[in-house]
């Protein structure tokens, strides 16, 4: 069984400029989690992705969005990237979604730096 | 709105000895679930332990296991013959189950934990 996978582990961009960071459900799984985590704090959720729709959005500006492919894969996107923007991205794969009682299993994470 | 406490930034116990992390919660939801994830410092967040608020009975994982009190939104968790291996981040974790919600995880802050040889 494989895990979940992020991609890349580290990303360093200037303010203003665009980012995608990618992940890959756990086998099995259709559905995808993104969380902010900020240095020294608990992740705070930024939206999930169930059978390719928006399954609810935490508090988080519209320049945070993303996709859901048939594969169940996902991508975080970041346009206009703000310092305060620098932190650990995680993503979580579960299955059942909506209502959903699963456990969320997390990536390794990507590390993004903006300067 | 539901929010998740844990008031211990940092603790420290020595190899083998037993230490307790506490968290408390607060909702208004009759149904949902508990966590306790642990980040290491090569930063992957692990599954510890889960708990069903339906279920009465204390989980337990091997040395991990929890003291789950309802009504005093209280999620307390036990690790019994600490190993270097725990040195970690622990976080809990709430969720709410049923009735349309999205299962979004809420955590805390955190609790570092440094096991000593």
């Amino acid at each position: 069984e494989t895990g979940v996978t992020q991609s890349p582990t580290h990303l360093i961009k200037t303010r203003g400029q665009q980012v995608t960071l990618r992940c890959s459900s756990q086998s099995g799984h259709n559905t995808v989690s993104w969380y902010q985590q900020a240095l020294g704090q608990g992740p705070q959720f930024i939206f999930q992705y169930y059978r390719e729709e928006e399954n609810g959005r935490g508090n988080f500006p519209p320049r945070f969005s993303g996709l859901q492919f048939p594969n169940y894969s996902s991508e975080l996107n970041v346009n206009a990237l703000e310092l305060d923007d620098s932190a650990l991205y995680l993503c979580a794969s579960s299955f059942g979604g909506r209502a959903g009682t699963d456990t969320q299993y997390f990536g390794p994470g990507t590390r993004l730096t903006v300067l | 709105a539901q929010t998740v406490t844990q008031s211990q930034p940092e603790m420290s116990v020595q190899e083998a000895e037993t230490v307790t992390l506490s968290c408390t919660y607060d909702t208004s939801e009759s149904n949902y679930y508990l966590f306790w994830y642990k980040q290491p410092p090569s930063r992957q967040m692990i599954l510890v332990i889960r708990q069903e608020a339906y279920k009465q009975q204390n989980a337990t994982e091997n040395r991990f296991s929890v003291n789950f009190q309802k009504a005093a939104k209280s999620f307390s968790l036990k690790i019994s013959d600490s190993q270097l291996g725990d040195t970690a981040m622990y976080f809990c974790a709430f969720t709410s189950v049923g009735g349309g919600a999205t299962n979004k995880l809420i955590f805390g802050t955190g609790t570092l934990l440094a096991v000593q040889p």
